[in-house]
């Protein structure tokens, strides 16, 4: 059974830094391209950032270049997003997801964590 | 960026009544269009992708139709547990973008 349990979040203020991590199970982690999707509150739903099954490449929206990194430890089956200048509007429900294919970056997501809540706030 | 603009915001219906979501792109996406369902509290889940396949496990009762800008998503009768969110996403071109969402709620 695929699994994908974010954490990490949490109350930050303005400016601050948060890591996040995705731990996998239930499939073979290093062969899927992974993303980070999240959510305002009461709002729909916004990419963030996707990584490669190798990690050899990345991609970011606009709105969190410069400021967040995506990175993967297959060895740990773990995704990561390092948040750092972080503003009041980065604020929502960041969900891991798992591309539906292995073999290429697909887009298509077919496992979503539960989920992990990132306040920014003074 | 392609916009995704997704239609009706709200759809009241009772169960057992088919509904019929639209989502309109920006620009051609040629068939990279998938749909998700969104219940509160939940993650979304992948229903639809390449605008007409379905994901592993969905019912029959919800099927995807259309290319290039225009796309529908139809719940042939509506099963209690579909009253939900739900969400288009393109991934045609960078960034994979989603649609604004359409609430089906209990009529």
């Amino acid at each position: 059974e695929v699994q994908l349990v974010e954490s990490g979040g949490g109350l930050v203020q303005p400016g601050g830094s948060l890591r996040l991590s995705c731990a996998a199970s239930g499939f073979t982690f290093s062969s899927y391209a992974m993303s980070w999707v999240r959510q305002a509150p009461g709002k729909g739903l916004e990419w963030v950032s996707a990584i490669s099954g190798s990690g050899g490449s990345t991609y970011y929206a606009d709105s969190v270049k410069g400021r967040f990194t995506i990175s993967r430890d297959n060895s740990k089956n773990t995704l990561y997003l390092q948040m750092n200048s972080l503003r009041a509007e980065d604020t929502a429900v960041y969900y891991c997801a798992k591309d539906r294919t292995d073999h290429r970056i697909q887009l298509w997501f077919d496992y979503w964590g539960q989920g992990t809540l990132v306040t920014v706030s003074s | 960026e392609i916009v995704l603009t997704q239609s009706p915001a709200t759809l009241s219906l009772s169960p057992g009544e088919r509904a019929t979501l639209s989502c309109r792109a920006s620009q051609s996406v040629s068939s990279y269009l998938a749909w998700y369902q969104q219940k509160p509290g939940q993650a979304p889940r992948l229903l639809i992708y390449d605008a007409s396949n379905r994901a592993t496990g969905i019912p029959a009762r919800f099927s995807g139709s259309g290319s290039g800008t225009d796309f529908t998503l139809t719940i042939s009768s509506l099963e209690p547990e579909d009253f939900a969110v739900y969400y288009c996403q393109q991934r045609s071109n960078w960034p994979p973008t989603f649609g604004p969402g359409t609430k089906v709620d209990i009529k």
